[in-house]
């Protein structure tokens, strides 16, 4: 059976950077795909991109172009979404969708 | 970028039968758009109940279903119970990049 288990909970500060994992089982990052989904409180789900087959083929929603880097360590099974400087804006519910399955979310709280 | 739309809200009756649509600014939803739906419970992440249009996920109960109508696509639930109580969403592909719409509170009452 395909799981997605996210990294926890972060509290970071505006400007700091984040990298946050999903960490598949029973699934091949290298064969399929791996999407990234936000969900900011009390709001609706936002697609923010995919990466096919490992990292090869990586789209991301005009809206997030440039804001976040989407990667994945295939040895590990292992998908990263990132940030080099973050805004309060980004506080939101961060979930990982592989082929369906998704992950658990993490939440990541921007705040002075 | 195209804007999807559903039903902001949805009542249906225990036992009931409901169809929630999604539909595309761009025009017709056809199967290209590879539509997916999800459901998604209060505090829980979301979960997919049907993919390209009209196939169950491994889990997915049987009285939900996939299809297109009127230009769009739609889910059905056939025989409503008290725990599809839930916000439903759509995502549609758009060479390329995909979007979600902007959901359906369904209320089983």
């Amino acid at each position: 059976e395909v799981q997605l288990v996210q990294s926890g909970a972060e509290v970071k500060k505006p400007g700091e950077s984040l990298k946050i994992s999903c960490k598949g089982s029973g699934y091949s990052f290298a064969t399929y795909w791996i999407g990234w989904v936000r969900q900011m409180p009390g709001k609706g789900l936002e697609w923010m991109g995919i990466m096919y087959r490992g990292d090869s083929d990586t789209r991301y929603n005009p809206s997030f172009q440039g804001q976040v880097t989407m990667s994945v360590d295939k040895s590990i099974s292992t998908a990263y979404l990132q940030w080099s400087s973050l805004k309060a804006s980004d506080t939101a519910i961060y979930y990982c969708v592989a082929d369906g399955y998704w992950g658990q979310g993490t939440l990541v709280t921007v705040s002075s | 970028q195209a804007v999807v739309t559903q039903e902001p809200s949805l009542t249906v009756s225990p036992g009931g039968t409901v169809t929630l649509t999604c539909g595309s600014s761009t025009g017709a939803v056809t199967s290209g758009h590879y539509p997916y739906w999800f459901q998604q419970k209060p505090g829980q992440a979301p979960r997919t109940l049907i993919y390209d249009t009209n196939n169950k996920h491994s889990s997915t109960p049987a009285r939900f279903s996939g299809s297109l109508l009127g230009g769009k696509a739609a889910l059905t639930l056939s025989g409503a119970q008290p725990d599809d109580e839930a916000d439903y969403y759509c995502l549609l592909s758009y060479s390329g990049s995909s979007v979600f719409g902007g959901g359906t509170k369904l209320t089983v009452l």
